[in-house]
Parts: structure tokens; C-alpha cells; sequence
């Protein structure tokens, strides 16, 4: 999916425990974007980064999820104590910059909660 | 936040048949994108528009920006089977994040 790559795809977790989901952008891309995707729904806005900080975080549940994109490395989305309703599809999209008006998805990540 | 309405949600069709979606805003934007999604993958770009009136097309796509920069369609033409999926229409303002559309759940009959 032009190069973004997220890792890892599919991920079980039991109730409590911690998720840890990556996302690196295309090459020269600086700008991501984390969807979560329920079965049979659309995509819903969590976070927008650009390095090193957060400029949209209007989609963020208010506790237990945090997103980070670092200098160096991969943005990562955290949620923290895991329950069940957190099972969903994490996509991270990536553009160029700011401005630009494209953006590309990974292939996702598929959190389960046991 | 942002509501992008997507119609119809899903269309059952022959093959060979042209399909045409929508999707309306209750807010002007600047770029409108159309995606296509199959099952356990990510979502893929079909068409990009940047521009109030624009006509783009991709092979048998072909979508456009609304006038009112309310709305776009996408249309697909002469329909074949792998154009089975869920086709989202996403739309932005200048620097903030992109809505997205319910979908539309797209079914060939061969």
C-alpha cells in the first residue's frame, strides 16, 4: 500500500494488558494519520502528528490512548489496559506534509481483545 | 466532528452496469479523495481533486468536485467483478485532518 508499512497486522491482547501499534511512513512523508475502523463501519479520526508533535488530537479517547511520532523511528499508537471494545482495525495514513492534500494507508492493524 | 454523508451504502449490480456514489458535506472543502477498501487490507486511493468543478478519471473511474465544494461522486464505468469492495469518499480542509465517509458496499453479480 505505497509504502507505508504497520506492524504488526494482527494483534491479541487479553483485557488489561497494553497495545502497541506501528506505523512508518512513506519515505519523505512527515505527517500521520491513525483511522480506527470497526467491523462493517467507516473510518473514524483519532490523531494527526507531524514529528515530534501532536497537531490534532480531537479523535482521541481521553484516557488509556496516547500517539507519539518521534524523531527517529516509527509513530506508535499506545492503548493502555485493553478492553473489549477497543478490538477494531488501526489504519495510519501518511503525507508529505501539511499541505499535502494526499494521503496513503498502511495495510492496518487488527487488535483483538480476549 | 465532521459528518460526510456517502450514498447509497450499498448497491448490488450486474456486471457490466455503471455505478455512480456520492458524498455530501455540510462543509465547503478544498480536496476531496475517493478510496477503495477490500476485505482485511487497507484502504487504496482511486482519485485525488483539488479543485472546485474538476473532472478526474483513472481507467473506467472517473469523479469530480462539486461546484459548491460541498460535494463530489465517483462513477464507475462498464463494472467487472474485482470492483467488488467499499469505496469511501474523504474530504479536507486547509491543514487539519480528512473526514471520511461512511462508504458505499459495492457487489458485482457476475
Amino acid at each position: 500500500n505505497a509504502g507505508v508499512m504497520q506492524n504488526p497486522r494482527h494483534l491479541v491482547r487479553r483485557r488489561g494488558q497494553e497495545a502497541r501499534l506501528r506505523c512508518s511512513p512513506m519515505k519523505g512523508h512527515s505527517h500521520v494519520y491513525w483511522y480506527r475502523q470497526l467491523p462493517e463501519e467507516g473510518l473514524k479520526f483519532m490523531v494527526y502528528l507531524q514529528k515530534e508533535n501532536i497537531i490534532d488530537e480531537s479523535g482521541m479517547p481521553k484516557e488509556r490512548f496516547s500517539a507519539e511520532f518521534p524523531k527517529e523511528g516509527p509513530s506508535i499508537l499506545r492503548i493502555q489496559q485493553v478492553v473489549r471494545g477497543d478490538s477494531a482495525a488501526y489504519f495510519c495514513a501518511t503525507s508529505f506534509s501539511d499541505s499535502g492534500n494526499t494521503i496513503y494507508f498502511g495495510e492496518g492493524s487488527w487488535l483483538t481483545v480476549v | 466532528g465532521q459528518q460526510l454523508n456517502q450514498s447509497p451504502q450499498s448497491m448490488f449490480i450486474q456486471e457490466g452496469e455503471d455505478v455512480s456514489m456520492n458524498c455530501t458535506s455540510s462543509s465547503i472543502f478544498n480536496t476531496w479523495l475517493w478510496y477503495k477498501q477490500d476485505p482485511g487490507e487497507g484502504p487504496v486511493l482511486l482519485i485525488a481533486l483539488y479543485k472546485a468543478g474538476e473532472l478526474t478519471s483513472n481507467g473506467r473511474l472517473t469523479a469530480q468536485f462539486g461546484i459548491t465544494r460541498k460535494d463530489s461522486f465517483l462513477n464507475i464505468s462498464a463494472s467487472i467483478p474485482s470492483d467488488v469492495g467499499i469505496y469511501f469518499c474523504a474530504g479536507r480542509r486547509d491543514g487539519n485532518q480528512f473526514y471520511f465517509g461512511t462508504g458505499t458496499s459495492l457487489t458485482v453479480i457476475p
